[in-house]
């Protein structure tokens, strides 16, 4: 079974606008993090946000964790055609566990 | 090229024959993950080793799934009497060891596309 659940499951836009989309788990969590997946390709680490941490930045990403909600949004500014790809987000219940992964946001960005 | 390598990379079988994978991680990395993924869905975790023994199973795997590491570098997994549910792709990933400052992240490979006809 499947800990997160993105939201919305698909999302379209054009080059410079942002892109938010959120994820809702179900226990409690030491970290959560975001990973991007082209299409037929493997899966790339984005960010990690802990569960004592609020929001963390890197580059144009900006994660934000309400562990009372038990949810996340990542927000990419600024879109490029190189964004369009899947977005997941997976959370590790300890420390060194395994991580469980949501179903994805599909990012399109048309220029 | 230093990273998370899979073979092969697309495999079509026939329901019932038996399969299997391999999975290269990055040298310096101690934890390997095996995480299954369909159309439109998340990868679903399969099971994970430290080093070469094997931490967790998903219980959602059947007996006909066995993955091993027995040398604590590459990895295998197996899938026997196929059936058409079969049909994913297989993702491996691996990670460093734990302990700060290594944050946990895992690389994953390109996967290994089963269709089982």
């Amino acid at each position: 079974s499947q800990q997160g659940e993105e939201d919305p499951q698909a999302l379209s836009i054009q080059e410079g606008e942002n892109a938010t989309m959120n994820c809702s788990y179900k226990t409690s969590i030491n970290n959560l993090q975001w990973y991007r997946q082209n299409s037929g390709r493997g899966l790339v680490h984005l960010i990690l946000i802990r569960s004592n941490e609020r929001e963390k930045h890197s580059g144009r990403l900006r994660v934000t964790l309400d562990t009372s909600k038990k949810s996340s949004s990542l927000l990419i500014t600024a879109s490029r055609a190189a964004d369009t790809a899947s977005y997941f987000c997976a959370t590790r219940a300890d420390s060194w566990g395994k991580l469980q992964f949501g179903a994805g946001t599909q990012v399109v960005v048309t220029p | 090229d230093t990273g998370v390598s899979q073979n092969p990379r697309h495999k079509i079988t026939k329901r019932g024959q038996n399969v299997t994978f391999r999975c290269d991680p990055i040298s310096e990395h101690n934890r390997l993950y095996w995480y299954r993924q369909t159309l439109g869905q998340g990868p679903e975790f399969l099971t994970y080793f430290q080093n070469e023994a094997q931490l967790e199973k998903s219980r959602l795997l059947s007996d006909r799934f066995s993955a091993e590491r027995p040398k604590g570098s590459f990895s295998t997994l197996e899938i026997q009497r196929t059936e058409q549910g079969d049909s994913a792709m297989y993702l491996c990933a691996s990670s460093l060891p734990s302990g700060y400052p290594n944050t946990g992240e895992l690389f994953f490979g390109e996967g290994s596309r089963l269709t089982v006809l």
